[in-house]
């Protein structure tokens, strides 16, 4: 039973442009979310987070959006950089502590 | 500083026998987290230590999963008798005070059962 889901497994975007990375949630409960991006090998690292009280965060080259009606988030890079392709996961949490992560998105900025 | 680290980086080992995985925290974080992560599959919760207390194992699978912290830094996850199906990597993170902050990941043990 997958509470968050990220339908897509891929992603290709040329350098320069927008990525916006999607997410979707079941569970209404959920107050607080993240989006964590990972290498090979290497554990994921934080990105951004939001809480349900926000409907859109910001940091520098990353903009997080929340839409509760839709349970739906979604992340956006721009400008997009080679240095940005990993696999990105989102995450949920009603609780602040226990976790729910999507599938993961793997990026893929073109130079 | 140094980040939360995870020992061993690999273990190999035959169904059926106990493994231990060690977690080490960023100095000074409170709260500890197991996460398990599967081929294809993003984190999956296991376990929560505030301090040197469990206050989430909700996410264990079975009884053959236990982890403890009994100084509230250093944890060990400890899987008896394991299972073919056990093969995955472990990430540990931890957070200064837990609820709400961010976790900081470890780069995890890959466990691969034979």
């Amino acid at each position: 039973d997958q509470q968050v889901k990220q339908n897509s497994p891929s992603l290709s975007v040329q350098e320069g442009r927008i990525s916006i990375l999607n997410c979707d949630y079941t569970n209404s409960m959920f107050d607080y979310f993240l989006w964590y991006k990972k290498y090979p090998a290497e554990g994921p690292t934080f990105l951004i987070s939001i809480s349900s009280i926000k409907d859109k965060n910001e940091d520098g080259r990353f903009t997080v959006f929340l839409n509760k009606s839709a349970k739906h988030l979604s992340l956006h890079i721009v400008p997009s950089q080679p240095g940005d392709s990993a696999v990105y996961f989102c995450a949920a949490s009603a609780t602040g502590n226990q976790f729910y992560f999507g599938t993961g998105t793997s990026l893929t900025v073109i130079p | 500083g140094a980040g939360v680290s995870q020992t061993p980086s690999n273990k190999v080992t035959e169904k059926g026998k106990y493994v231990e995985l060690r977690c080490d925290p960023i100095s000074g974080h409170t709260a500890l987290y197991w996460y398990r992560q599967s081929l294809g599959q993003g984190p999956e919760f296991l376990i929560y230590f505030q301090g040197t207390g469990a206050a989430d194992d909700s996410g264990l699978p079975n009884d053959r999963f236990f982890a403890v912290r009994p100084e509230g830094s250093v944890s060990t996850l400890k899987i008896q008798r394991t299972e073919r199906g056990d093969s995955a990597v472990y990430l540990c993170a931890s957070s200064l005070q837990g609820s709400y902050n961010e976790q900081f990941f470890g780069p995890g043990t890959r466990l691969t059962v034979l």
